[in-house]
């Protein structure tokens, strides 16, 4: 049962443009959502994070938000620029106090030239 | 940020034998470490919670026998996969959460990860 989808594999923007992340939940109890980025052969890096009692939450070229009642979140990054190509992967937790992180199956951005 | 690095890197084994895997927080104090498991193209999956100084906490379907797990130190966190075989190959990847950050952010600092092939 995957509780946290991401259902596109991959996206491809130009750079410069805006890079549209998607992640779906399904499990309401869920109260903390966090983004990570992913280079092949290293762990995971944090990115950025939203509380449910958030919608909307914005750190230099990336915002996250949340619509609880669609069980939706989404990273936004802009300008896209080439060294943002990685895996991202959306994660959800039943608190901020926890570590045990439920992820989704990431999707693979590239960034063109 | 927090750092947390993971030693080694890559280790390829023969099926059967055991591979011991450490997980250090270098600049902050953990009680509590984690360990994610990695397939190709698939998500990561939280496998136990270390918790120093008592027994790991193993999420459903890990086997507690195969994938034994010391945190002898706020620092240290090892995983040993024991009798290894061919499908526990896998990328391995411990987090910590240093509590000075939280709860600002609440997020986990990631190892570089551990790349297992079993041959």
């Amino acid at each position: 049962d995957q509780q946290v989808k991401q259902n596109s594999p991959s996206l491809s923007v130009q750079e410069g443009r805006i890079s549209i992340l998607n992640c779906d939940y399904t499990n309401s109890m869920f109260d903390y959502f966090l983004w990570y980025k992913k280079y092949p052969a290293e762990g995971p890096t944090f990115l950025i994070s939203i509380s449910s009692i958030k919608d909307k939450n914005e750190d230099g070229r990336f915002t996250v938000f949340l619509n609880k009642s669609a069980k939706h979140l989404s990273l936004h990054i802009v300008p896209s620029q080439p060294g943002d190509s990685a895996v991202y992967f959306c994660a959800a937790s039943f608190s901020s106090n926890t570590g045990k992180l439920i992820f989704g199956q990431g999707t693979t951005l590239q960034v063109k030239p | 940020g927090a750092v947390v690095s993971q030693h080694p890197s890559w280790v390829i084994c023969k099926s059967g034998t055991s591979v011991k895997i450490e997980c250090r927080s270098l600049d902050f104090q953990a009680t509590t470490m984690f360990w994610y498991r990695q397939f190709p193209k698939q998500s990561l999956m939280l496998m136990a919670t270390s918790n120093e100084g008592s027994k790991a906490t193993y999420e459903q379907g890990v086997e507690k026998d195969k994938f034994l797990i010391n945190h002898a130190s706020l620092t240290l966190s090892t995983l040993t996969v024991t009798s290894a075989h061919p499908e526990d190959s896998s990328f391995y990847i411990c987090s910590a959460r240093d509590l000075r950050l939280v709860p600002r952010t609440g997020e986990l600092f990631f190892g570089e990860g551990s790349r297992l092939t079993v041959l």
